[in-house]
Parts: structure tokens; C-alpha cells; sequence
């Protein structure tokens, strides 16, 4: 069975622009996680979406938003990109949501210039 | 709220060596804990994860990790150290958030393993 991918894998954007990632789930996973990696906040938990609708949300401002789409892949975007949002970001999907069964894929590499 | 601290930013250890790395959480329930590993340039792999009942948890790779509630630790061991385990790890506790569980992760150990 396939894994989670992530595309792009690597990104380069400027300040101000929009960006959008993609996160395809292992085959039967409802649920897709993102979370941001940065050096100096560590790992934090953008949003969670089950079955198309956002269950949960981590504290992050309006810029980021997601969607998921019937087939349960989801998309990412981030708009009016910032320095700081320069980032690894990852998604992991699980069947229904429950932390203890996430796998993680192998993330998106943002680079904000 | 719930944090996550990982005292060690680096621990170098030979390899063969014993390992142990720290982690203390902060949390008003009953935590529910993981420790998860990054090699460079992939995503996170969950090693093993504490709910409830044995205090001592085997994991994936030979690592193992105790739960001591008292201390409100949750270290990750191994007895014998390979040079394939250098890598970051990262403890994490799943608090409630919104009503569901969510990851809150410490900042992350990176191991180096000398020969």
C-alpha cells in the first residue's frame, strides 16, 4: 500500500505571494493532519480535516486554510506568504482521526524568499 | 496548556553506547504519549506511544520508553545504540484541542552516533 505523498516536495515563493500544497492520503484514510516545522517554533498543528470538513484547527492565522476533497486528499494554502512562513510542512492521514494511527508523509519544503 | 520539553537539543553517543533521551511534559489529564523519529528529509515515524496501563512501552527499533507520572516524564531508551539511528526525535503528548486530540511536540533531540 502507498504511502502519504506530498507535492511538491520543495518551493520557492516571494513575500506576498499565494501558495498551495497537496497532500494525497493512504488508500481508505478519511482524516489528513498538516502541521508546520520551523527551526524556532518546532512542530505545531495546523488543521485537521475528516470526510471534507475541517474537525479541528491549531492556532494559526486566517492565511492558512485547507480543504479536502471527496476522494480525501487535501490541499493547503497559504496567502500573502511571509518570511516566516518559510517551513517544512506535513501531512498525515489516519482512517478516522485518532492521533495514535497517523502516518506522516515526507513534507513540503517552503522556502519564502 | 499542554507543553512538551525536551531538555537535550544534541546528544552525540558512540555506537554500541546506551541512550537516553528526555522528555517532560506538562498536562492537566491523563496524557496520552508518543515519541516519533525524522531522519533527514523524510516525514516522522511513530516509535511507540504510552495511553494507559504498563509503564514501560516496547517500540519499534528496540527503543522502549517509561512513563513515570510522579515526574511527569516519559524518556525514550535504547540499550545499544546503531549508527542508523541518528536522527532527530521528537516527544509529543496528545492533549485536547477543540474537543479532539492533537499532537503537541517537544522541540526535538538530534542524535549523533559516533563509530
Amino acid at each position: 500500500k502507498a504511502g502519504v505523498t506530498q507535492t511538491p516536495r520543495y518551493l520557492i515563493k516571494t513575500r506576498g505571494q499565494q501558495v498551495t500544497l497537496s497532500c494525497s492520503p493512504i488508500s481508505g484514510h478519511r482524516s489528513v493532519s498538516w502541521y508546520q516545522q520551523t527551526p524556532g517554533q518546532g512542530l505545531q498543528f495546523l488543521f485537521e480535516y475528516f470526510s471534507e470538513t475541517q474537525r479541528n484547527k491549531g492556532n494559526f492565522p486566517g492565511r492558512f486554510s485547507g480543504r479536502q476533497f471527496s476522494n480525501s486528499r487535501s490541499e493547503m494554502n497559504v496567502s500573502t506568504l511571509e518570511l516566516g512562513d518559510s517551513a517544512l510542512y506535513l501531512c498525515a492521514s489516519s482512517l478516522d482521526g485518532e492521533i495514535d494511527t497517523q502516518y506522516f508523509g515526507p513534507g513540503t519544503r517552503l522556502t519564502v524568499l | 496548556a499542554q507543553s512538551v520539553t525536551q531538555p537535550d537539543i544534541h546528544i552525540t553517543v558512540s555506537e554500541g553506547a546506551s541512550l537516553e533521551l528526555r522528555c517532560n511534559y506538562s498536562y492537566g489529564a491523563t496524557p496520552y504519549l508518543f515519541w516519533y523519529v525524522q531522519s533527514p528529509g523524510q516525514g516522522l515515524q511513530l516509535l511507540l506511544k504510552y495511553f494507559s496501563g504498563d509503564t514501560l512501552v516496547q517500540g519499534i527499533k528496540g527503543f522502549e520508553a517509561e512513563f513515570k507520572r510522579s515526574q511527569s516524564s516519559f524518556n525514550l531508551r535504547k540499550p545499544s545504540v546503531h549508527w542508523s539511528d541518528a536522527a532527530e526525535y521528537f516527544c509529543a503528548v496528545g492533549a485536547l484541542l477543540g474537543g479532539r486530540r492533537a499532537l503537541t511536540f517537544g522541540s526535538g533531540t538530534r542524535l549523533q552516533v559516533q563509530p
